[in-house]
């Protein structure tokens, strides 16, 4: 089945540094890519969804200078969280979708701001 | 290892009942989650389950049994735009979640 392989699975980081979480679809080719935010026991919360060769669209409230997308290729996408804080600790998911079928979800990320 | 077993794909006739089985091995529980997803669209939440016993909303309910590893989501008066991929996922005892393949349910007139 189609795999989606999300690395790193868990970071701990400084507050004031940059994270970069990528999100590779392995053996399909993705056109549309959504990241997710979720903390501990509450739904996942849909960020932003990004489609190959072309800006994000951000969720609201989401600020798209603090949380970089890209989206390079049909089989990469890499979020990235810059001058992280200790608030943005969280779960973070990507999933890849297929176009017309199911999307399917990476492993997730656990990033810790300390 | 870690696992999450549902149906690849159901069938059901609008205005019946269905029910989405997820059975699960993984390693500590911190809850089990149902999502929706229409095709190339965003999952969107449906329930969350800690506690045995059936959580009810609406058209749809969900059930979770801890001992026996086993979750069901129940939709009643199935309508045509209930045709969408269910997704479970368990959290593990890392809060870690942990997600199925989905289940494409396919609604009939």
């Amino acid at each position: 089945g189609a795999v989606v392989s999300q690395h790193p699975s868990w970071v701990i980081c400084k507050s004031g540094t940059s994270v970069k979480i990528e999100c590779r679809s392995l053996d399909f080719q993705a056109t549309t890519m959504f990241w997710y935010r979720q903390f501990p026991k509450q739904s996942l919360m849909l960020m932003a969804t990004s489609n190959e060769g072309s800006k994000a669209t951000y969720e609201q409230g989401v600020e798209k200078d603090k949380f970089l997308i890209n989206h390079a290729s049909l089989t990469l996408s890499t979020l990235t969280v810059t001058s992280a804080h200790p608030e943005d600790s969280s779960f973070y998911i990507c999933s890849a979708s297929t176009g017309p079928t199911e999307a399917f979800f990476g492993q997730g990320t656990r990033l810790t701001v300390v | 290892g870690q696992n999450i077993d549902q149906p690849t794909e159901m069938t059901a006739t609008e205005g019946a009942i269905v029910q989405i089985n997820c059975t699960y091995q993984t390693s500590g529980f911190n809850g089990l989650f149902w999502y929706q997803q229409h095709a190339g669209e965003a999952p969107t939440f449906l329930s969350y389950n800690v506690l045995d016993g059936l959580e009810e909303k609406g058209r749809f309910s969900s059930f979770l049994s801890r001992s026996k590893g086993y979750s069901y989501l129940l939709l009643k008066e199935l309508q045509m735009k209930d045709s969408a991929s269910y997704l479970c996922a368990v959290m593990d005892s890392n809060y870690q979640l942990i997600w199925g393949a989905g289940t494409k349910l396919i609604i009939k007139p």
